[in-house]
């Protein structure tokens, strides 16, 4: 079945301990992006990637690292999280460049940090 | 910049009732425009798109029309049921088709 698989789906945690959500989809996809959803706010693009190594920011990329050493995997990386980081964040991904109006999301990863 | 704007929610309806959720944009150049919608629980999902001016998109009895000349992609449905409860989000890609650009969202109830 054709998915994109967020772990873990739920998650509290504390101000500034480490913490990684990662993201593998199953479909040879090119194109992988992260989003968080804030009430009222939708979704915003925190950082994308085009293909394996390359990667760049979005609208909202203070606080967050990425990586993209495999097609198939994109990891988010808060190197240190901050309350105004609690979110629920989307990873997405499409088959080029060319149709990422297109995206196949996650189920999505809820964060709450204390 | 590029921006999108939905009518704000929530939406009641009664079921059989007509849907429709507005949606107006604001982009340079020629955008294509989407809908996408979020189940309770889950990710969002591609419901239809239009790419060109005039198109209109259709999928699961839902329809959106591009109107260029009004900056327009309202979503509608004839007749809306109980599972259609969702949140709707319309968005825009334009430019270097880097990104989504999404609405806020629309939440949708349909009450039996």
């Amino acid at each position: 079945e054709a998915q994109v698989t967020q772990n873990p789906r739920y998650l509290i945690t504390v101000t500034g301990k480490k913490l990684t959500v990662t993201c593998s989809q199953n479909m040879n996809h090119e194109y992988m992006s992260w989003y968080r959803q804030d009430p009222g706010l939708g979704l915003r693009q925190i950082y994308y990637s085009m293909n394996v190594e390359v990667t760049d920011k979005g609208d909202v990329p203070e606080g967050y690292k990425v990586s993209r050493k495999e097609k198939r995997n994109f990891p988010l990386i808060l190197e240190s999280p901050s309350p105004n980081q609690t979110s629920l964040y989307f990873c997405a991904s499409a088959s080029s460049v060319r149709n990422t109006g297109e995206l196949f999301f996650g189920e999505g990863s809820r964060l709450t940090v204390l | 910049g590029d921006s999108v704007t939905q009518m704000e929610g929530p939406v009641t309806l009664s079921e059989e009732a007509f849907l429709t959720i507005n949606c107006t944009y604001t982009a340079t150049g020629y955008p294509s425009l989407f809908w996408y919608v979020q189940y309770p629980g889950e990710g969002l999902q591609l419901l239809l798109k239009a790419t060109k001016a005039d198109d209109k998109g259709s999928n699961k009895g839902f329809e959106a029309t591009y109107r260029k000349e009004t900056t327009s992609f309202h979503l509608e449905k004839g007749s809306v049921q109980v599972s259609d409860s969702a949140v709707y989000f319309c968005a825009l890609a334009s430019g270097g088709y880097n990104k989504l650009i999404f609405g806020a969202g629309t939440r949708l109830a349909v009450h039996p």
